[in-house]
């Protein structure tokens, strides 16, 4: 299957500071990326929509000023956690549609992110 | 609104079929049916999906009921490292429609 890969798989900042989460498109491109958060023992909970060459749309009661998102290419998409606190610490996943006609969506491996 | 109802979870002796059933009684027509898993502290793994065929593949049978109101997977053969946590999700087929995760059944395999 489509590979996606996304990094860091694990992060510890400093409350305040910013982070940047990458996910690829290995052997596909993709116009269409995902962007999850999941709390412990939660389900995973779809923040953002992510458009190549277009803004991101994003779910209800998400701050598109805090977590900020950019598509710039097929194959890359990435989520910054702007000014970090601890509320914001938590497991985020990037996933890609595979436009191959075979709708599937395909998830990275996941961030864990831990602000101190 | 995930538009699915899964049990909490679920137990199953290794080796033998796991069922997991999945509730979806406000399905609409073009609405598939995906089965996704969930491995502690790893991202969602594809499992199966389909509109209203029963499907098979090397990891699972998916059975959709007639009136598409439910649907049950089926591991037919229960490994340990099937542990995890298995999401049903209904989703329109098409570009920039999302996917979005219910509560999902965490299915333990048992030796």
């Amino acid at each position: 299957g489509a590979v996606v890969s996304q990094h860091p798989s694990r992060v510890i900042c400093k409350s305040g500071t910013s982070v940047k989460i990458e996910c690829r498109s290995l052997d596909f491109q993709a116009t269409t990326m995902f962007w999850y958060r999941q709390f412990p023992k939660k389900s995973l909970m779809l923040m953002a929509t992510s458009n190549e060459g277009s803004k991101a749309t994003y779910e209800q009661g998400v701050e598109k000023d805090k977590f900020l998102i950019n598509h710039a290419s097929l194959t890359l998409s990435t989520l910054t956690v702007t000014s970090a606190h601890p509320e914001d610490s938590s497991f985020y996943i990037c996933s890609a549609r595979d436009g191959q006609g075979r709708e599937k969506l395909f998830f990275g491996s996941g961030t864990q992110l831990s602000v101190l | 609104d995930a538009k699915t109802t899964q049990p909490t979870s679920m137990d199953c002796a290794e080796g033998r079929a796991a069922n997991l059933p999945c509730n979806h009684s406000t399905i609409s027509g073009n609405e598939y049916v995906y089965w996704y898993r969930q491995i502690h502290s790893q991202g969602p793994q594809y499992i199966i999906h389909g509109l209203k065929n029963n499907e098979t593949n090397e990891m699972a049978s998916l059975i959709i009921t007639e009136d598409r109101k439910s649907s049950t997977l089926i591991l037919p053969h229960a490994t340990l490292r099937d542990t995890a946590v298995y999401y049903c999700i209904v989703r329109v087929i098409g570009t920039g429609n999302q996917f979005y995760f219910g509560t999902g059944t965490s299915l333990t395999v048992i030796p």
